[in-house]
């Protein structure tokens, strides 16, 4: 089945520094990603849409100067969180959707584990 | 817009009960749902969905019918286990494929030995 790479799994930053998190889709080529974060105990929160060959589509409030996307090929998608502060601590996931599936099949990585100290 | 509804509050219960996980959803048209299961520190594993009126999705004794009438997808399992204490969202992809999912609250699961 599809496969969604997500790396790294767990990431503890100083303030103030950047951190990028890689989405590959392994065995699909996925022309849109999605980035969500997650609180604790809560829903995913969808941040942006990330289109192959194009900007990124950003949800009300996120900021997309400080959550950077960039989605340059059909098999990866990289969200860059610039400047982090300890608000930025929290659990990032990326999804793909396989461009092929007519089913809307929606794959999602095991996530990424950010702690800002 | 989309949304979707799952019951409050987590569940606890013994090994081999019945579980239900209520979810209703609100939308356009006619869009596919989906449940998905989050274990401790994971992302999110599709467990089942259905992609039209009546359908019935199953995956590992879990089922969920699509019931247009009643806008619910609501999640069962007859005999649950130890190792399905997990969380559980209810999801929703519109029809016309703008491609993002709505989520729910999502219902934390603890299953007791």
């Amino acid at each position: 089945g599809a496969v969604v790479s997500q790396h790294p799994s767990r990431v503890i930053c100083k303030s103030g520094t950047s951190v990028k998190i890689e989405c590959r889709s392994l065995d699909f080529q996925a022309t849109t990603m999605f980035w969500y974060r997650q609180f604790p105990k809560q829903s995913l929160m969808l941040m942006a849409t990330s289109n192959e060959g194009s900007k990124a589509t950003y949800e009300q409030g996120v900021e997309k100067d400080k959550f950077l996307i960039n989605h340059a090929s059909l098999t990866l998608s990289t969200l860059t969180v610039t400047s982090a502060h300890p608000e930025d601590s929290s659990f990032y996931i990326c999804s793909a959707r396989d461009s092929g599936d007519p089913n809307y099949g929606y794959t999602f990585g095991s996530g990424t584990r950010l702690t800002v100290v | 817009g989309n949304s979707v509804t799952q019951m409050e509050g987590p569940v606890t219960l013994s090994e081999e009960a019945f579980l239900t996980i209520n979810c209703t959803y609100t939308a356009t048209g006619y869009p596919s749902l989906f449940w998905y299961v989050q274990y401790p520190g994971e992302g999110l594993q599709l467990l089942l969905k259905a992609t039209k009126a009546d359908d019935k999705g199953s995956n590992k004794g879990f089922e969920a019918t699509y019931r247009k009438e009643t806008t619910s997808f609501h999640l069962e399992k007859g005999s649950v286990q130890v190792s399905d204490s997990a969380v559980y969202f209810c999801a929703l992809s519109d029809q016309w494929g703008n491609n993002r999912l709505a989520f729910g609250k999502g219902n934390q699961v603890v299953v007791i030995p």
